[in-house]
């Protein structure tokens, strides 16, 4: 099983909410990442976990809160987000953030829309 | 500055041609290239992976090839499908997994 998970799909929240985004991975993976892209422009990093301690913060605002319980779960936590944080968020992991050759395994994203 | 160009922005083909996407890049330190493709609204899934010793690997009809030396890379498509329409991605890592610079993408559309 080479899949990512990702809920919901679709979001759209207003600027007074608290949300969550969720992904998941079954590959015994222990490096997850958040991304933002925005249309027609690459990814961007947001956080990396290796062994299910934040080990990178791309300088992301405190309105975005990453979280991840166990090997398995990441989740991004979302308060008080301005309109121009609409974007994709994409979920990856790896065998591990460190040397080697390997994939970065994406998620179908969720496309989130603050109003 | 570790930067990924990539060319072209957009290319329009007919079902069954073949085309050739470029890739050029200051990334430094080198450690390898990636190509992804990503389809509108949804995550990149991995074609190819190589290193510095590597001049050429192939994933079906998709087969990259790398310059280390001019720090140029190829992707190419032999007899497109529909389903080719994507955005292709290069993708240079600088060492660890997380250090990835990404292209811009050139967006492919086949036409029947």
């Amino acid at each position: 099983d080479t899949e990512v998970t990702q809920t919901p799909k679709h979001l759209v929240m207003g600027m007074t909410n608290k949300k969550s985004l969720k992904c998941e991975q079954h590959m015994g993976h222990r490096a997850m990442y958040w991304y933002k892209q925005k249309a027609k422009k690459p990814p961007e990093l947001m956080f990396v976990y290796s062994y299910e301690k934040l080990s990178i913060n791309e300088s992301v605002p405190s309105r975005f809160s990453p979280e991840c319980p166990n090997s398995s779960l990441l989740n991004l936590h979302l308060h008080a987000l301005q309109p121009e944080d609409s974007a994709l968020y994409l979920c990856a992991s790896s065998q591990t953030p460190g040397e080697g050759l390997y994939e970065q395994y994406f998620g179908p994203g969720t496309r989130l829309t603050v109003t | 500055k570790n930067q990924v160009e990539q060319s072209p922005q957009s290319l329009i083909i007919l079902e069954g041609k073949n085309c050739t996407l470029q890739c050029n890049y200051t990334v430094s330190p080198f450690s390898n290239l990636r190509w992804y493709k990503q389809d509108t609204g949804r995550g990149p899934v991995s074609l190819t992976i190589m290193t510095f010793s590597e001049n050429t690997k192939s994933n079906g009809r998709y087969t990259a090839t790398l310059d280390a030396d001019t720090k140029q890379s190829s992707l190419h498509i032999t007899a497109s499908q529909l389903s080719d329409s994507a955005s292709y991605i290069c993708v240079v890592s600088r060492g660890s997994n997380y250090k990835l610079t990404f292209g811009k993408g050139t967006l492919l559309t086949v036409n029947p």
